[in-house]
């Protein structure tokens, strides 16, 4: 069974902060890998995409790394700030005909000032 | 280039009633994809539309039916609700072309309470 889990489901830190958020996923052979933030009652913002093939992908504070073999994907934000505070999910797409996403149930994430 | 766009923001329906959401995907993508978010749950997958044709469902009733039309938007329907079809409903375009990351665009979403 294919299953993506995010343990701690909630982290509270304070500001400046540099932090890991993890994704883990049972079946290695994914396609790509999505990272989402998610704030209360909204929709997805994507934040970063990484294709199977890569290792990691950058933009801004943010870096998410890939390690296919372990089944493991982190998102780092530098320098963290109270408007990062939201719900970050990550999400996987397996090869196949469709464009499914399998999702963890996110890290709430707190920033405090 | 315009996002993806749900209507309504907000619904409150009975027990038995039947619903439609609405998405409008990104302009340029031609697949259409539907979520069902349970309070404090990752998104889970409902199925896909790709040119105007059901493309994968996951684990929903029949109840759950879908449409696409040629402008690539899309309609969620629900019949017969029950209580636990309440949840935040996430509509995700994308434009699985040759090449391309398949990176899918959320909209908004369609918060639905059913009574």
């Amino acid at each position: 069974k294919q299953e993506v889990t995010q343990i701690p489901a909630a982290l509270s830190v304070p500001e400046g902060e540099n932090l890991v958020l993890n994704c883990s996923f049972t079946d290695s052979a994914i396609y790509n890998l999505q990272w989402f933030r998610q704030d209360p009652g909204k929709g997805l913002t994507s934040l970063l995409l990484i294709q199977s093939s890569q290792r990691e992908q950058t933009s801004g504070r943010l870096n998410a790394s890939l390690d296919k073999s372990s089944g493991r994907s982190t998102l780092y934000i530098a320098a963290s700030q109270p408007g990062d505070s939201a719900t970050y999910l990550c999400a996987v797409r397996y090869p196949g005909a469709n464009s499914k996403l399998t999702f963890g149930k996110g890290i709430t994430l707190s920033v405090r000032p | 280039e315009t996002g993806v766009t749900q209507s309504p923001t907000h619904l409150i329906k009975t027990r038995g009633q039947q619903v439609t959401l609405r998405c409008s995907s990104q302009s340029g993508h031609n697949t259409v994809s539907w979520y069902q978010q349970a309070l404090g749950q990752g998104p889970q997958f409902i199925f896909q539309y790709y040119r105007e044709e059901e493309n994968g469902r996951g684990n929903f009733p029949p109840r759950f039916s879908g449409l696409q039309f040629p402008n690539y938007s899309s309609e969620l329907n629900v019949n017969a609700l029950e209580r636990d079809d309440s949840a935040l409903y996430l509509c995700a375009s994308s434009q699985p072309a040759a090449g391309s990351l398949h990176e899918q665009f959320f909209g908004p979403g369609t918060r639905l309470t059913v009574l």
